[in-house]
């Protein structure tokens, strides 16, 4: 089946890292993502990961990807009020068309 | 490049009525996406549209439907609104195939 989890709320001091963790169920997902989305607004995307990477790093994000586990962890360096949002996870599961299946959201909030 | 764009940004209907919502995407994209995003919860695939067509489809119900322009330019349609259909409409486009996915601002519907 296609679920992907994550938890639901996370609050970091400004200047601290942030972790955000998901786990999802279809191993045969090729693509794996991190969004971000802020009040009112859409989805911006942060970076996204292929399935056989372990790593990707990119300015302050770096994701982590054990495909054994099915786990997917995003962390956020040096932390700041503007980072503050909801944050989703997602993955392609086994289409190839670019249908994504989201987590329910992670809200980070950062205090100064 | 303007990114992706939707129209309206709100909008207000009674139950049982009809609503169209627009999405142009990002330049380039050939394949775009519909998703309905509840309060507080993760987007929920609706419905892919390539070369004009439908091509995947979530479990929503046949009361939404769609369509898609030679331009690539796409529209949601939903009707018979009931009260649970209130949400953020968000597209998304992309390129075929399982890439990066890129989303518009949303239409909020309200639907009283």
């Amino acid at each position: 089946g296609e679920d992907v989890e994550q938890s639901l709320f996370l609050s970091v001091r400004e200047g601290d890292s942030s972790v955000i963790n998901c786990t999802y169920t279809d191993s045969s997902s090729t693509y794996l993502y991190w969004y971000k989305q802020e009040p009112g607004a859409g989805l911006q995307l942060l970076t996204y990961i292929f399935s056989n990477m372990d790593m990707k790093q990119d300015q302050r994000l770096t994701v982590l990807l054990n495909k054994k586990d099915k786990h997917l962890s995003l962390r956020i360096a040096d932390t700041q009020t503007g980072d503050s949002a909801i944050y989703f996870c997602a993955e392609n599961g086994s289409s190839n068309t670019g249908k994504l299946i989201f987590g329910q959201g992670t809200t980070l909030q950062v205090k100064p | 490049d303007a990114g992706v764009t939707q129209s309206p940004t709100h909008l207000i209907k009674t139950r049982g009525q009809q609503v169209t919502l627009r999405c142009s995407p990002k330049s380039g994209h050939d394949t775009v996406s519909w998703y309905q995003q509840a309060l507080g919860q993760g987007p929920q695939f609706i419905f892919q549209y390539y070369e004009e067509e439908e091509r995947q489809r979530g479990n929503f119900p046949d009361r939404f439907s769609g369509h898609q322009f030679p331009n690539y330019s796409s529209e949601l349609n939903v009707n018979a609104l009931l009260l649970g259909d209130s949400a953020l409409y968000l597209c998304a486009s992309g390129r075929d195939g399982p890439y990066e996915q890129y989303f518009g601002p949303g239409t909020r519907l309200t639907v009283t």
